[in-house]
């Protein structure tokens, strides 16, 4: 059983398309969160999501928009999209109460934009 | 706001040597965490060892060992043996500890190929 699953791994789309991904954890985390890794392997936060509730929005363009309808699930949908938006999208969860707190990670979602 | 150095792009090492990743963070606080995450062209992230800012031992994990000096906020990791399968992106990354904080910021990574 995989613990944190993304759906799907690679999409490819043209510029102005509007996509959605998908993120679902197993381990009966409570925190999940969107990052994003450019070209250059950098990981940036995007979003995080403690039961439901927003709490971590960085910097990024109205465009993306996280939708987290229970604390098992965390998607990401991204409208009008652009170039620089091709990247891999990664899915996180970890539990705020443990010791480190440490994330456990989906295995990306690699978009194109076209 | 905390930031995490990875000065070294790339690194290679021979199989079966011992090679040392640097990390340096930036920060105010007294209480946090700090991870590496190892990348291997599979793209999955996986956690290699992690350690707690409180903890003056330095955590161990197998072939891997950090070198956390917290005075000089450094935070290396220590790759024992390598192996062909050590061969991957590894990026160290600082969580801060206060109010369970819930973000966890990363540096640039270092990619480690191991000649064999």
């Amino acid at each position: 059983d995989t613990a944190v699953s993304q759906t799907p791994k690679y999409l490819v789309t043209q510029m102005g398309n509007d996509k959605s991904i998908k993120c679902e954890q197993n381990l009966g985390h409570d925190t999940m969160y969107w990052y994003k890794q450019d070209s250059k392997k950098f990981l940036k936060i995007m979003f995080s999501y403690n039961n439901k509730e927003l709490i971590i929005n960085e910097t990024v363009p109205n465009r993306f928009s996280p939708k987290s309808p229970d604390k098992a699930h965390l998607n990401l949908h991204i409208n009008s999209l652009e170039l620089g938006d091709s990247a891999v999208y990664f899915c996180a969860s970890s539990r705020r109460t443990s010791v480190a707190g440490e994330l456990f990670f989906g295995e990306g979602s690699r978009l194109t934009v076209l | 706001a905390q930031t995490v150095t990875q000065s070294q792009p790339e690194m290679s090492v021979q199989e079966a040597e011992t090679v040392t990743l640097s990390c340096t963070y930036d920060t105010s606080e007294s209480d946090y965490y700090l991870f590496w995450y190892k990348q291997p062209p599979s793209r999955q992230m996986i956690l290699v060892i992690r350690q707690e800012a409180y903890k003056q031992q330095n955590a161990t994990e197998n072939r891997f060992s950090v070198n956390f000096q917290k005075a000089a906020k450094s935070f290396s990791l220590k790759i024992s043996d390598s192996q062909l399968g050590d061969a991957a992106m590894y990026f160290c990354a600082y969580r801060s500890g206060l109010g369970g904080g819930d973000k966890i910021i990363f540096g640039k990574g270092t990619r480690l190929h191991i000649l064999p």
